[in-house]
């Protein structure tokens, strides 16, 4: 059962546009979200995150929002790049956190010149 | 270069044997995860310690694997009695607990390969 959705495997965007990454999940006790960017045969990276307390993060091109009552969020890249080419992935934690996070499979974005 | 490392990269054995993988997290962190990935997944938790103590272990780890982190740093995972199904990246994460919530830095993996 995928605590953590994410319903696009591939996104392509043109370079300078907006991209726009979603994600869902189910567990109402998720309180901390993140995401995570990998390039092919590296490790995932991290790249913003959000409480549940906020609904808004932003950091530079990138901007996370959060709609807690349908259990939703969304990564903004603008404008896009073409290395921001890479598979991202929406994780998510549970109080404490400390037992790891949950990662959705993944969106595949791809940056067109 | 202060990121977690792994060792090895790539890790090719026939089924039936043991393997084991070497994690070196960032050296200030006191958490310690184990991750697998497989080809389309995310990242799946395996285990996580706090110092040298393994405090949770996930469903996914069965009895042929074993992780320790015997003096609180460097962590290892073996697999015994590997089979074709074990085949994937094997991901390694540190973090610090404080009082604040901690993003979990990857290191670039080992990829297995069970023949």
């Amino acid at each position: 059962d995928q605590q953590v959705k994410q319903n696009s495997p591939s996104l392509s965007v043109q370079e300078g546009r907006i991209s726009i990454l979603n994600c869902d999940y189910t567990n109402s006790m998720f309180d901390y979200f993140l995401w995570y960017k990998k390039y092919p045969a590296e490790g995932p990276t991290f790249l913003i995150s959000i409480s549940s307390i906020k609904d808004k993060n932003e950091d530079g091109r990138f901007t996370v929002f959060l709609n807690k009552s349908a259990k939703h969020l969304s990564l903004h890249i603008v404008p896009s790049q073409p290395g921001d080419s890479a598979v991202y992935f929406c994780a998510a934690s549970a109080p404490g956190g400390a037992d790891g996070l949950t990662f959705g499979k993944g969106t595949h974005l791809i940056i067109q010149p | 270069d202060t990121g977690v490392s792994q060792d090895p990269r790539h890790k090719i054995t026939k089924r039936g044997q043991n393997v084991t993988f070497r994690c070196d997290p960032i050296s200030e962190h006191n958490r310690l995860y184990w991750y697998r990935q497989t080809l389309g997944q995310g990242p799946e938790f395996l285990t996580y310690f706090q110092n040298e103590a393994q405090l949770e272990k996930s469903r996914l780890l069965s009895d042929r694997f074993s992780a320790e982190r015997p003096k609180g740093s460097f962590s290892t995972l073996e697999i015994q009695r590997t089979e074709q199904g074990d085949s994937a990246m094997y991901l390694c994460a540190s973090s610090l607990a404080t009082g604040n919530i901690s993003p979990l830095h990857f290191g670039n993996g080992t990829r297995l390969t069970v023949t």
